[in-house]
């Protein structure tokens, strides 16, 4: 598909338990997004990679969050030890190299934390 | 830091109405302004943008202007349909910074027959 993938769609864990989300981004695109979303609210910024570094990640809520992109394409968001209060959507998105483009982004994982 | 205030909704709107979605922004440059949309069951995706004071955006009939001295970028349609029926979220991105989106909290529209 052309488009910014997903998986898993939906995902229920146990408080404490780790949880990895994966994001597979529009081919050739260098730079990667993940945000968080809330029920009411708008995309929460998490992290930010251009290629396989990191470029940003001041929206990391804590250290049980961290994130990779080992080969500059396919991303894995991973979880240690979850709460109840991680339960969110998760959403990826991807964009080209120019800054000011538009950010394409995939259905999202929706995460619920027993 | 930057931030992006929207109006609360739900906006119940008959078909055929003229639409108006607030949007006000604080940043500390000169951001690009974007509206995107997340229809039911389905990613946001881009209606418009625009990057600099007094450009106007347009797209499947939705307009809005960047206004610098007031600091918004309010949606506009003149008439709506039932299929515009979705989720609209106003966003930043500063130039010269970081260039991560920043998004409002989103205003739920609908539109009925």
């Amino acid at each position: 598909g052309a488009g910014v993938s997903q998986t898993p769609s939906n995902k229920v864990t146990e408080k404490g338990k780790y949880v990895e989300l994966r994001c597979d981004p529009i081919s050739g695109h260098t730079a990667l997004y993940w945000y968080r979303q809330s029920l009411g609210q708008g995309p929460e910024f998490l992290i930010y990679f251009q290629g396989t570094g990191a470029a940003d990640d001041s929206g990391l809520p804590n250290d049980r969050f961290f994130a990779v992109r080992p080969e500059g394409s396919v991303s894995t968001l991973k979880i240690q030890r979850t709460e109840r209060g991680d339960s969110a959507v998760y959403l990826c998105a991807s964009s080209s190299s120019d800054p000011r483009g538009e950010l394409f982004f995939g259905p999202g994982t929706r995460l619920t934390v027993l | 830091g930057n931030s992006v205030t929207q109006m609360e909704g739900p906006v119940t709107l008959s078909e055929e109405a003229f639409l108006t979605i607030n949007c006000t922004y604080t940043a500390t440059g000169y951001p690009s302004l974007f509206w995107y949309v997340q229809y039911p069951g389905e990613g946001l995706q881009l209606l418009l943008k625009a990057t600099k004071a007094d450009d106007k955006g347009s797209n499947k009939g939705f307009e809005a202007t960047y206004r610098k001295e007031t600091t918004s970028f309010h949606l506009e349609k003149g008439s709506v349909q039932v299929s515009d029926s979705a989720v609209y979220f106003c966003a930043l991105s500063e130039t010269g910074g970081s260039y991560i989106p920043t998004f409002g909290r989103g205003t739920s529209l609908i539109v009925h027959p």
